[in-house]
């Protein structure tokens, strides 16, 4: 069945520094990939997503490209700040029997140092 | 706002009791989840509903049922509570849209089970 896989935490990162967030998946059909984050004490909430190959979502200056050829959808930022601290799920929704089902990864913690 | 409510922020039962947990959701979304979310193992689908009456099982069904009796509201019983069962429970739902796949979680519902 499709699968999540993403890189295990916990990240730390000193402030202005650049984050990757490794995310690969694995689906019979066409997903859509989504980044979520949750905040220390709140739920999930979606950060950016793309829908298409080759599509690249952005939000408050994370990116993420899907990459078909590669299953792939990294999550980036060039300069993290205190204020991302927080667990990041990466997510692909699957379309396949109609219905909308999203399957989740475990989740990466990040910590960012001032 | 898209609002998803959970009924309670805390919750402690004890072993063999049976657990309501509630969920109401604001925007008139068709498909409705509820997932478990344990530490090492992100978000595991437990059950989702696409129509009122309506429910599919997700990866974790075991031990857990479900309700949807009105669109709006979507409620995971545990029949008969057990240790394992301590977690947290989010809430979600989502509108059948191609163009807008987005979930809208609660802020979960910590259960303990003694």
């Amino acid at each position: 069945g499709d699968s999540v896989t993403q890189m295990e935490g916990p990240v730390t990162l000193s402030e202005e520094a650049c984050l990757t967030i490794n995310c690969t998946y694995t689906a019979t059909g066409y997903p859509s990939l989504f980044w979520y984050v949750q905040y220390p004490g709140e739920g999930l909430q979606l950060l950016l997503k793309a829908t298409k190959a080759d599509d690249k979502g952005s939000n408050k200056g994370f990116e993420a490209t899907y990459r078909k050829e590669t299953t792939s959808f990294h999550l980036e930022k060039g300069s993290v700040q205190v204020s991302d601290s927080a667990v990041y799920f990466c997510a692909l929704s699957d379309r396949s029997s109609g219905t909308y089902k999203y399957i989740f990864g475990t989740g990466t913690r990040l910590k960012v140092l001032a | 706002d898209v609002k998803v409510t959970q009924s309670s922020r805390y919750l402690v039962k004890r072993t063999g009791e049976k657990v309501f947990l509630e969920c109401v959701q604001d925007m008139d979304h068709e498909n409705m989840f509820w997932y478990r979310q344990d530490p090492g193992l992100g978000l595991r689908l437990i059950y989702f509903s696409y129509d009122v009456k309506m429910k599919e099982k997700g990866d974790i069904p075991e031990g857990y049922s479900v309700s949807r009796e009105k669109k709006e509201r979507f409620s995971l019983i545990l029949e008969s509570a057990s240790t394992n069962q301590t977690s947290m429970y989010l809430c979600a739902s989502s509108p059948v849209s191609a163009t807008n796949e987005k979930l809208f979680f609660g802020s979960g519902t910590q259960l303990s089970v003694l």
